[in-house]
């Protein structure tokens, strides 16, 4: 079967950096997003990596691994308004996209 | 200048009843999507529609019926609602359906209660 495992919820410090781990397992692969979705709100687009490496976008950056099967949102000089769930999903061979659970953010003063 | 729109954000029913969201996107997309997120926060795909046509069908109650009218509009029809049917309804598109970068970009959510 298909699978996207992300921890449920994480604490970080306000100024301080946070990284949330996304490993997948999937029929293919053909890209990787992460999403943020604030408390009843729309997901909203954060990144996409397709390639193995870093992809660096202001405060926030994301990683691949292709061959680990696995994914970190690096996000740095943290903000209260960062507080918020985290979505990591997959593009199958499919083209169909996979999403994990979500990683509640909580920002700390 | 909204992209995805959905209405209504809010619907409050009772057991039993017969409801509908409506879902427009305005940014010349080909393929549209139905997610239903529950209380656990988990987003799961319910339909998948490419240029009016049915793609994806999860494992979704006959109950929901989603209908497409043009390539812009993907409508969600639900009978005879029940409880565990209170969810919040993303409706989302992207622009094409067989790419590899396919950025979804979704509606604000439609919040049901079903009484």
């Amino acid at each position: 079967g298909q699978n996207i495992d992300q921890p449920t919820e994480m604490t970080a410090t306000e100024g301080a950096i946070v990284q949330i781990n996304c490993t997948y397992q999937t029929s293919g692969f053909n890209g990787l997003f992460w999403y943020q979705q604030h408390a009843g709100e729309a997901p909203t687009f954060l990144s996409y990596n397709v390639l193995d490496g870093l992809e660096e976008k202001g405060r926030f950056s994301s990683f691949l691994s292709r061959s680990k099967g696995y994914s970190y949102l690096l996000l740095k000089e943290l903000q209260m308004k960062d507080s918020a769930s985290y979505l990591c999903a997959v593009v199958d061979s499919n083209y169909q996209l996979i999403w994990g659970a979500g990683t509640k953010l909580i920002i700390k003063p | 200048d909204t992209a995805v729109s959905q209405t209504p954000k809010y619907l409050v029913t009772q057991m039993g009843n017969d409801k509908s969201i409506k879902c427009e996107q305005n940014l010349g997309h080909d393929t549209m999507y139905w997610y239903k997120q529950d209380s656990k926060k988990f987003l799961k795909i319910m339909f998948s529609y490419n240029n009016k046509e049915l793609i994806i069908n999860e494992t979704v109650p006959n109950r929901f019926s989603p209908k497409s009218p043009d390539k812009a509009h993907l409508n969600l029809h639900i009978n005879s609602l029940e409880l565990g049917d209170s969810a919040v309804y993303f409706c989302a598109s992207s622009p094409r359906l067989a790419e590899t970068y396919n950025e979804q970009f979704f509606g604000p959510g439609t919040r049901l209660t079903v009484l």
